[in-house]
């Protein structure tokens, strides 16, 4: 079965911080992941997307993650937070194809001005 | 771009009443997914379809039905709707192996 772990389920960085958010996936084959973001009374917007083909990988907004391997994470990360980063982030895998998602219990990130 | 479009935004119903969600995918997408996210709560896989077929059932319950049409947009029936059916519910939609894209959901709430 597949999982993914989400630790901290609430997150406060000042503006202009690092923004780390952490995900840890349980998967019996290589999987596919994914990083939502959910603002309020919104649908899910995908941030990015990690399919075996580079482990950093670039999402919009000036995300990005780094699939590894050996700690069975896939982080997402930030250099500088923005108030309108304040959301809820959701980690998510699925084993291939049209498998559906399954999600982490989601962080809640809030920026300090 | 066109994205999924979810109909209605909002409902209201009261317990024991019927509900019906529809989903329009984003055009030439072959698989239509729901969920649902409860209060505070992570997303939970319902059931999906891939070209009208139905492919995947998750913790959908028996109350619940789908069906995806001809014109690929889907429906969501719920009867017998209780109080803890009150969440949001999004459909998504995807090519087969590419992301899904998510809509806007619909707030269901039971009174």
């Amino acid at each position: 079965a597949q999982s993914v772990t989400q630790l901290g389920s609430h997150v406060s960085v000042s503006e202009g911080a690092l923004v780390l958010l952490r995900c840890n996936y349980s998967s019996s084959v290589p999987p596919y992941l994914f990083w939502y973001v959910q603002y309020p009374n919104q649908g899910l917007q995908l941030l990015l997307k990690y399919t075996s083909a580079a482990t950093l990988v670039k999402g919009i907004n000036g995300f990005e993650a780094e699939f590894k391997k050996s700690e069975t994470s896939f982080h997402l990360t930030k250099p500088s937070a923005h108030m309108s980063d304040a959301a809820e982030y959701f980690c998510a895998v699925r084993l291939s194809g049209n498998t559906p998602l399954v999600f982490g219990k989601g962080t809640r990130l809030s920026v300090i001005a | 771009a066109a994205g999924v479009i979810q109909s209605p935004r909002h409902l209201i119903k009261e317990k024991r009443e019927t509900a019906t969600l529809k989903c329009y995918p984003i055009p030439r997408h072959d698989t239509v997914y729901w969920y649902q996210q409860g209060p505070g709560q992570d997303p939970q896989f319902l059931i999906s379809f891939y070209e009208k077929m139905q492919s995947d059932k998750g913790s959908i319950p028996d109350r619940f039905s789908a069906q995806q049409f001809s014109d690929y947009h889907s429906e969501l029936n719920m009867s017998s709707l209780e109080l803890g059916d009150s969440a949001l519910y999004f459909c998504a939609s995807s090519l087969r192996n590419q992301p899904q894209h998510f809509g806007d959901g619909t707030r269901l709430s039971i009174l």
